[in-house]
């Protein structure tokens, strides 16, 4: 089944400890990207990837890094979360510009 | 700049009746796709129909369509025949695809079906 899957799915974390959402597709898809979605204010791009070692940032990178050594997997890490970043989190692929989602992580910073 | 407006952050709908939810967007960039996504209660985004801003008809996809009036900038979806499984969050989306291929939504419309 074509699927984009992200873990976990429900998170509480506490200020500063680092923490990785991981997130991968089936699809071969060469785009994937980051979301955050907060109440009205819809979803905003975090950071995308247009292929294998090829990354850059969307509208609200700051205290988000991302990887994509493979491409399959596109992590999303923060290194010091604050409560600020309390959210939920998309993953999204796609291959020719329409993209699929995964099902979004809840996250709680304490 | 570029920007999605959603002007309607709630509308209620009788079962069984069309509904326009209203989307501008903004953008210099003569090549542009627009998206509409729905988001039901269990939070999944689910992809509902796209337009090319080079696609000379507007898109149909069974009971979605969408109304694109390039010189007014609008992308309004059209659910025609309503169903209470309708119910959820609607977001309006635009993708630029020259330069920086980023994708920008907007604050989403909340659509009730009524029985």
């Amino acid at each position: 089944e074509a699927q984009v899957t992200q873990n976990p799915r429900y998170l509480i974390t506490v200020t500063g400890k680092k923490l990785t959402v991981t997130c991968s597709q089936n699809m071969n898809h060469e785009y994937m990207s980051w979301y955050r979605q907060d109440p009205g204010l819809g979803l905003r791009q975090i950071y995308y990837s247009m292929n294998v070692e090829v990354t850059d940032k969307g509208d609200v990178p700051e205290g988000y890094k991302v990887s994509r050594k493979e491409k399959r997997n596109f992590p999303l890490i923060l290194e010091s979360p604050s409560p600020n970043q309390t959210s939920l989190y998309f993953c999204a692929s796609s291959l020719y510009g329409t993209q699929y989602f995964g099902p979004g992580t809840r996250l709680l910073v304490l | 700049a570029q920007k999605i407006t959603q002007t309607q952050p709630g509308m209620f709908v009788q079962e069984k009746e069309a509904v326009t939810l209203d989307c501008t967007y903004d953008t210099s960039d003569p090549s542009y796709g627009l998206f509409w996504y729905k988001q039901p209660s269990s939070g999944e985004m689910i992809f509902l129909i796209y337009q090319g801003s080079y696609d000379q008809q507007n898109a149909t996809e069974g009971r979605y369509s969408l109304n694109f009036q390039k010189a007014r900038k609008s992308a309004n979806l059209v659910i025609s025949a309503s169903q209470l499984g309708d119910s959820a969050m609607y977001f309006c989306a635009m993708r630029v695809t020259s330069g920086t291929y980023k994708y920008i939504f907007g604050t989403g419309t909340r659509l009730k079906v009524l029985a």
